[in-house]
């Protein structure tokens, strides 16, 4: 079956502007995690999703940081006003029972 | 400070020989353990896993060992393949946080020929 699917999968932006990140879950999973990686380092958690809700969101950086899943499926990770620092892998996992959790490829954010 | 912790940030063994990957960690609330691959440019691939109620879960060459009395889990494979070198983590979740995984920095295994 598919697995979980991430576009694009690379995004430059300069300092400031706004970006969309999405992820396509793997069909029939209800939960969605979001994660950081920046260069050299392990992921970090950014949210949580059950279906439609964000049950959690105690990662996300700043409130530049916004993610949504409106319908319980396909999820968008948005980042306003980006700095160098947002800079990372931003990687989207999905779960049928939350323990073992299937990635996706990620997209890697570059900030000029 | 490192919750999970990978002490070794890279091994390197010759193909047909055992690797041993080795993941610590603090929090005692940890109920779940995970090692995932890594290729580059890729997302991490999910190998196995094993309940801190148990101490050994096998998966054909994957065989994970949780020693809970010392906050300790180590992944063995075995034989080693060239196509087996990549970047391991070990990863840690907890029933009461979400199941949020908690990730070691990762150690970069060589299986050379």
């Amino acid at each position: 079956g598919a697995g979980v699917s991430q576009s694009p999968r690379y995004k430059v932006a300069k300092r400031g502007q706004d970006v969309a990140l999405r992820c396509d879950p793997i069909s029939g999973h209800v939960s969605l995690f979001w994660y950081q990686q920046a260069l050299g380092q392990g992921p970090e958690f950014l949210t949580y999703f059950q279906n439609e809700a964000q049950l959690d969101k105690s990662g996300l950086p700043s409130d530049r940081f916004f993610a949504e899943r409106p319908e319980g499926s396909v999820s968008t990770l948005k980042i306003q006003r980006t700095q160098q620092e947002d800079s990372a892998v931003y990687l989207c996992a999905s779960s049928y029972d939350r323990i073992e959790q299937f990635f996706g490829p990620g997209t890697r954010l570059t900030v000029l | 400070d490192q919750q999970v912790k990978q002490n070794s940030p890279s091994l390197s063994v010759q193909e047909g020989r055992i690797s041993i990957l080795n993941c610590d960690y603090t929090n005692s609330m940890f109920d779940y353990f995970l090692w995932y691959k890594k290729y580059p440019a890729e997302g991490p691939t999910f190998l196995i896993s094993i309940s801190s109620i148990k101490d050994k879960n096998e998966d054909g060459r994957f065989t994970v060992f949780l020693n809970k009395s010392a906050k300790h889990l180590s992944l063995h494979i075995v034989p080693s393949q060239p196509g087996d070198s990549a970047v391991y983590f070990c990863a840690a979740s907890a029933a009461g946080n979400n199941r949020k995984l908690i990730w070691g920095l990762g150690t970069s295994l060589a299986v050379n020929p």
